[in-house]
């Protein structure tokens, strides 16, 4: 058990630019989640894949954002033309049972927009 | 519509000394559950507790407890003999089954402990 790998731990873009992150989940963990967290708040939920399928989205996601999770393996997110207001932290979390036992969550990506 | 409330910002207290962080949720669900997390400056969330709704009994680990009551929708933390280690942001957080079938969590904002030596 490796844990839940995010790459890169930071990243600063030109508001406008294009970013993308990748989440490698817990290997036997079929459920995968992003939550987006900004300065002095809780997490707020994104989306949610079960295996390959991304089977709910947060209305937090507007059509800039856009996430997949290829042969339900890694997960990758991706913010078009970014804004300032898309600074925060993305955060990556992986399960493999209902009920929430073993919910685990990586370090984060921290995004800053200048 | 699900909700954790965490009245307190921040906290400060001195080495040993006990502490209580609060945390209220809202629910109409029956079946649902709980989480502590604690999330230090590097980022990462940390799982300290998970209770579902059925089980109301108070619950100990070391220095850390947890009291649940329903009848006043808390679950309250509480880190006997504090010490400079424990300084960090605390999240309550809420899950319930749902159509979709993500159980989601839903934080609190958090509250932020600072143990002094």
């Amino acid at each position: 058990d490796t844990g839940v790998s995010q790459d890169p731990r930071h990243k600063i873009t030109k508001r406008g630019q294009n970013v993308t992150f990748r989440c490698d989940p817990i290997s036997e963990h079929n459920r995968l989640y992003w939550y987006r967290q900004t300065l002095g708040q809780g997490p707020e939920f994104l989306t949610y894949f079960q295996n390959e399928a991304q089977l709910e989205k947060s209305r937090l996601l507007s059509d800039r954002f856009s996430a997949e999770r290829p042969k339900g393996s890694f997960s990758t997110l991706e913010i078009q033309r970014t804004e300032q207001g898309d600074s925060a932290m993305y955060l990556c979390a992986s399960s493999r049972r209902v009920g929430n036992y073993g919910y685990t969550f990586g370090s984060g990506t921290r995004l800053t927009v200048v | 519509a699900q909700k954790v409330t965490q009245a307190q910002t921040e906290i400060s207290v001195v080495e040993k000394e006990d502490v209580t962080l609060d945390c209220v949720y809202e629910t109409r669900d029956t079946t649902y559950y709980l989480f502590w997390y604690k999330q230090p400056p590097s980022g990462e969330l940390v799982f300290l507790i998970r209770r579902n709704s059925f089980d109301e009994q108070n619950e100990i680990s070391g220095r850390y407890s947890w009291n649940f009551q329903k009848s006043t929708s808390s679950f309250n933390f509480t880190i006997t003999a504090s010490q400079v280690v424990d300084s960090a942001v605390y999240f309550c957080a809420l899950s319930a089954p749902d159509q979709g079938g993500s159980e989601k969590l839903v934080f609190g904002k958090g509250t932020k402990l600072t143990v002094n030596p």
